[in-house]
């Protein structure tokens, strides 16, 4: 049973345009979520989080946007680089505990 | 300075063989985790060391896994009488402190095939 889902294994965008990543929960006991990128190889590094105590955290070309009723978070990225192109994890920490629980995955690719 | 390493960066091995992952977090971190990830899966919770406390062993598949971390720093995860769907990556990141607020960083992680 999965607690943490990203439904789409793979985005595809336009270099400039907006890259939106989705993330849905099931645990209603996850309070603190964050984004992780990984390249091939590498392990994965963090992004950004936000606190379910907000709705909105911004930083950058990067916004994760948080609808608790809707156990939803989305990953917002503006202008989209190539660069940008990595496997995209959403992550959410309970409060009992510090462990991470992941979703699957998305894999993005910015076109130039 | 030095992020968290892992070594080896592959293990092939054979099934029912036993096999042994390190970890060095980075100095100072108090905190040390271990995920892995199966091919096409998102990233799954094994188990978690804060300093002196016990660990929480609560995400270990079976009681094949092992884990153990030495003077609060390295660790090592071993597997016994490995089998092929332990075949993974084996990821292990550290945090600064156990604060839910505190940043893991992953090593690069160790891929396993068990042939």
């Amino acid at each position: 049973d999965q607690q943490v889902k990203q439904n789409s294994p793979s985005l595809s965008v336009q270099e400039g345009r907006i890259s939106i990543l989705n993330c849905d929960y099931t645990n209603s006991m996850f309070d603190y979520f964050l984004w992780y990128k990984k390249y091939p190889a590498e392990g994965p590094t963090f992004l950004i989080s936000i606190s379910s105590i907000k709705d909105k955290n911004e930083d950058g070309r990067f916004t994760v946007f948080l609808n608790k009723s809707a156990k939803h978070l989305s990953l917002h990225i503006v202008p989209s680089q190539p660069g940008d192109s990595a496997v995209y994890f959403c992550a959410a920490s309970a409060r009992a505990g510090n462990m991470l629980t992941f979703g699957g995955g998305t894999r993005l690719m910015v076109k130039p | 300075g030095a992020g968290v390493s892992q070594s080896p960066s592959n293990k092939v091995t054979e099934k029912g063989k036993d096999v042994e992952l390190r970890c060095d977090p980075i100095s100072g971190h108090t905190a040390l985790y271990w995920y892995r990830q199966s091919l096409g899966q998102g990233l799954e919770f094994l188990i978690y060391f804060q300093g002196n406390s016990a660990p929480d062993k609560s995400g270990l598949p079976s009681d094949r896994f092992s884990a153990e971390r030495t003077g609060g720093s390295v660790s090592t995860l071993t597997i016994q009488r490995t089998q092929q769907e332990d075949s993974a990556v084996y990821l292990c990141a550290s945090s600064p402190t156990s604060g839910r607020g505190d940043t893991q960083y992953f090593g690069p992680g160790t891929r396993l095939t068990v042939l």
